[in-house]
């Protein structure tokens, strides 16, 4: 499975744009790239998905280079709302005997 | 809004009990997990299913065994709870399509031994 690097935290003001990258030089031909937000005393929630390029949907972009050996996540204009902690994943959609690996992940604050 | 539940959501219990943590999804999904999180930390998984009779340890050791008699039951059992088992137990279940998977976690029990 491809080991993930994300920075530890990141702060940031409602109204702004966050892009959290996510380094994953091991990536394997069959790989996608996931993101999942997590709230204090909740579990995981998918956000985003990707193999390449970029992909948009209404809460976030995923910003995929052609090496593949990164990945941002990009929320538009944030608010106190999206203080969370945000995991990279990378693996097979199809984990059949495996299953991903959260990591540490992103911890983000927003702030007023 | 994802059909998954777990039971109970907190629980307080000595040291030496037999407990059972329960999660139930209604979405005909396969695989399930089990995880373990400590309050500010990683996620760690502990048990997966990827169908009826058939469970594996996850990448964290545990002490905890796990069942899977039906497609939407996946329970949890500690035979014989310390305190080291106090944690955040978080239950989830996947389905794959083509080029889309996604993981939907229940709300967790958080488990208090002492």
């Amino acid at each position: 499975l491809a080991k993930t690097t994300q920075p530890i935290s990141m702060d940031s003001y409602e109204g702004q744009e966050v892009n959290i990258t996510c380094s994953h030089n091991n990536i394997a031909t069959n790989d996608y790239i996931t993101w999942y937000q997590q709230f204090p005393s909740q579990g995981p929630r998918f956000i985003i998905q990707g193999y390449k390029t970029k992909v948009t949907n209404e809460v976030a972009s995923l910003f995929i280079p052609a090496d593949r050996k990164s990945s941002t996540l990009s929320l538009p204009r944030v608010s106190l709302s999206d203080t969370a902690v945000y995991y990279c994943l990378v693996g097979e959609l199809d984990t059949g005997r495996r299953a991903l690996t959260f990591g540490s992940g992103t911890r983000l604050q927003v702030q007023p | 809004e994802a059909d998954i539940y777990q039971t109970p959501r907190y629980l307080v219990i000595g040291t030496g009990k037999k407990i059972t943590l329960e999660c139930s999804q209604t979405m005909g999904h396969d695989k399930m997990y089990w995880y373990q999180q400590d309050p500010g930390m990683e996620l760690h998984l502990i048990h997966y299913s990827y169908g009826v009779n058939s469970t594996e340890k996850g990448d964290l050791s545990s002490e905890s065994t796990v069942s899977r008699i039906r497609t939407e039951h996946f329970p949890l059992t500690l035979e014989s709870a310390r305190p080291s088992h106090t944690s955040q137990y978080l239950c989830a279940s996947s389905v794959t399509e083509y080029s889309y998977n996604e993981q939907f976690f229940g709300p967790g029990t958080r488990l208090t031994v002492l």
